[in-house]
């Protein structure tokens, strides 16, 4: 079975630019969460996607936005880079809503901004 | 500020040693945890989780043992490998939101020399 798959692998963007990433989910695993893991740090939660609708959001500014397409795949745009938004940018998936469900990881977008 | 928390940053063992984690949680509320494993350039993999219900859980090599009274989790590792080195993430479901979303620690490197 696939595992949770991202692209691009890494992106390259400068200041005020957009950057867009891409997500797919497990095979049927509904909901799709967004981290960002800045270098050194723990992983930081940005948004939660499910069945097409933004269920929640981390303490992230507006322009960290996404959504969540008809067969569960999702996308992260982040606006108007800046220096800091450089980091690995993690999406994980599970199965349905719930509060014990496991998220499994793909393998990370790297963005660097420059 | 961070709920999850890592008492080492990092740890050094020898190959078939014995290793144990440690991470301590600030929310009695959390009732569930998970432990993740994540290598160098790849996206946190999931090694084992636990309910808040459970004090022990064992999975292949591995064991997590939940601590609620002083609320500590600890991931211990037997006969540590090589291939064991990596950054470990304790993780616990965020009680105060709306969402699934998980809150990591910085994490601890566990380093296995041969």
């Amino acid at each position: 079975e696939a595992g949770v798959t991202q692209s691009p692998t890494h992106l390259i963007k400068t200041r005020g630019q957009q950057a867009t990433l891409r997500c797919s989910p497990i095979s049927g695993h509904t909901s799709v969460y967004w981290y960002q893991q800045a270098l050194g740090l723990g992983l930081q939660f940005l948004l939660w996607y499910d069945e097409g609708e933004e269920r929640n959001r981390g303490n992230f500014p507006p322009r960290f936005s996404g959504r969540q397409f008809p067969n569960y795949s999702s996308e992260l745009n982040v606006n108007a880079l800046e220096l800091e938004d450089s980091a690995l940018y993690l999406c994980a998936s599970s199965f349905k809503r719930g509060r014990t469900d496991t998220q499994y990881f793909g393998p990370g977008t790297r963005l660097t901004v420059l | 500020g961070e709920s999850v928390g890592l008492h080492l940053p990092t740890l050094s063992v020898q190959e078939g040693d014995n290793s144990i984690i440690n991470c301590a949680y600030s929310n009695s509320a959390s009732d569930y945890f998970i432990w993740y494993k994540q290598e160098s350039g790849k996206g946190p993999q999931f090694i084992i989780d636990i309910r808040s219900n459970m004090d022990k859980r064992q999975g292949q090599r591995v064991t997590v043992l939940l601590n609620k009274t002083v609320k500590h989790l600890s991931l211990q590792i037997a006969a540590t490998q090589p291939g064991d080195s990596a950054v470990y993430f304790c993780a616990e479901r965020d009680p105060n939101q709306a969402g699934t979303a998980l809150i990591f620690g910085k994490g601890t490197t566990l380093s296995v020399s041969s």
